[in-house]
Parts: structure tokens; sequence; C-alpha cells
């Protein structure tokens, strides 16, 4: 079945840092990829999507694009701000019709002043 | 315009008692799905509606939890004889494409 394997955190950068949190993808056929990103007290929202390998999803300074050579969509950012601190979320969904998500464990990034 | 919304945000019960948790969908999508999100795990997928039809009940752990989906919108996910390790957080969402999922806020439940 599919699967989606992310770093454990909590990371912790200090602002204007470099982020990288990495996932890495298990799936059949070619599956849509997410980062979903929940602040705190809030709910799930979607950060970004890649629908086909090599494309590149980016929203308010977050980068991820689908590698399918190494089934990964690690997320990048390059200078990380305090509100950026929330648990960060990597899904897939497989393809054709309706998949259900299949989410990581999530990642919780604290970034400090 | 009005996102996905659910309710209660906060229930804590009894071990044994019933609950049941609600949640409206943002108008107009037909696809809506329950997830579970434990604390130290991630999100696991309880079910999917596609329209008032469960197409997919394949993360339902146990008989005693359930979930219907009236006239297209409003669900209703329901446990029987809470157990303690049935304290989670439950998210709903809903979505118009097979992509893109939209999520409520949430109802943190806790089984005393």
């Amino acid at each position: 079945g599919n699967s989606v394997t992310q770093m454990e955190g909590p990371v912790t950068l200090s602002e204007e840092a470099f982020l990288t949190i990495n996932c890495t993808y298990t799936a059949t056929g070619y599956p849509s990829l997410f980062w979903y990103v929940q602040y705190p007290g809030e709910g799930l929202q979607l950060l970004l999507k890649a629908t086909k390998a090599d494309d590149k999803g980016s929203n308010k300074g977050f980068e991820a694009t689908y590698r399918k050579e190494t089934t990964s969509f690690h997320l990048e950012k390059g200078s990380v701000q305090v509100s950026d601190s929330a648990v960060y979320f990597c899904a897939l969904a497989g393809s054709g019709g309706y998949q259900k998500v299949t989410f990581g464990i999530g990642t919780k990034l604290q970034v400090i002043p | 315009g009005a996102g996905v919304s659910q309710s209660p945000s906060n229930k804590v019960t009894e071990k044994g008692k019933d609950v049941e948790l609600r949640c409206d969908p943002i108008s107009g999508h037909t696809a809506l799905y329950w997830y579970r999100q434990s604390l130290g795990q991630g999100l696991e997928f309880l079910i999917y509606f596609q329209g008032n039809s469960a197409p997919d009940k394949s993360g339902l752990p146990s008989d005693r939890f359930s979930a219907e989906r009236t006239g297209g919108s409003v669900s209703t996910l329901t446990i029987q004889r809470t157990q303690q390790e049935d304290s989670a957080v439950y998210l709903c969402a809903s979505s118009l494409t097979e992509y893109e999922q939209y999520f409520g806020p949430g109802t943190r439940l806790t089984v005393t």
C-alpha cells in the first residue's frame, strides 16, 4: 500500500535559517504529493502540491519538487520566520479518481527569534 | 466563504458512553473524509463519503465506530462504548476535486 515517511521532529531553527524537511514515499503508479501545515490551534491547511514528476509546488516561500527517481518531496524554505512555527505533514494521494490521502507523521518546526 | 466546521470543539466523556461528532462541509463539496489524529501519530484515515454513500470505510478501527452523511452535506461520526484509546482529535475534511481536501478545526475527544 501507499506510505509516507518524513523526518521526525521537532526541528528548531533560528529566524532566517534555511529549512529542509525530508519526505519520501512509497506508492504504485503516479501519485499526487502534498504538504499540509497545521499552525498552533488551527486546522490543517494545504501548503503546496505537485501532481506529476518534476513539478515544483510553491507557496509562502516554501517549495517542494516531485522527484520520482528518488521518490521524494522534500520541503524547503530559504529563510524561515517565527510565524512559520507549525507542524508540517507530507502526504500523497494515489492516481485515478478518488484515492484517500495518506499522511506522514508530521514534523514540528519551532523557529526562535 | 465558510470553511469546514466541526462540533463540538472539545468533548470529554466517560469510558463506555457513546459520542457523536458532527461535521459541516463546505457547501457544494461532494466528498467528505474523517481522520483521527492521535498524540505522537500522524493522521489516520477513517472513512470517505461521496455524496451520501461511503465507498471506503476501511479505516474504521472497530464496529464501535460508524458514520453517516445525509443530504450530501452534514456528517456524523458516532463512537459507541468509548474506550480510552479513542481519545484523539477527530478531523473532518471535504473536497470538490480528487486532490485538494479542506480540513475543519477538529474535535478533541477525551475519554476518562
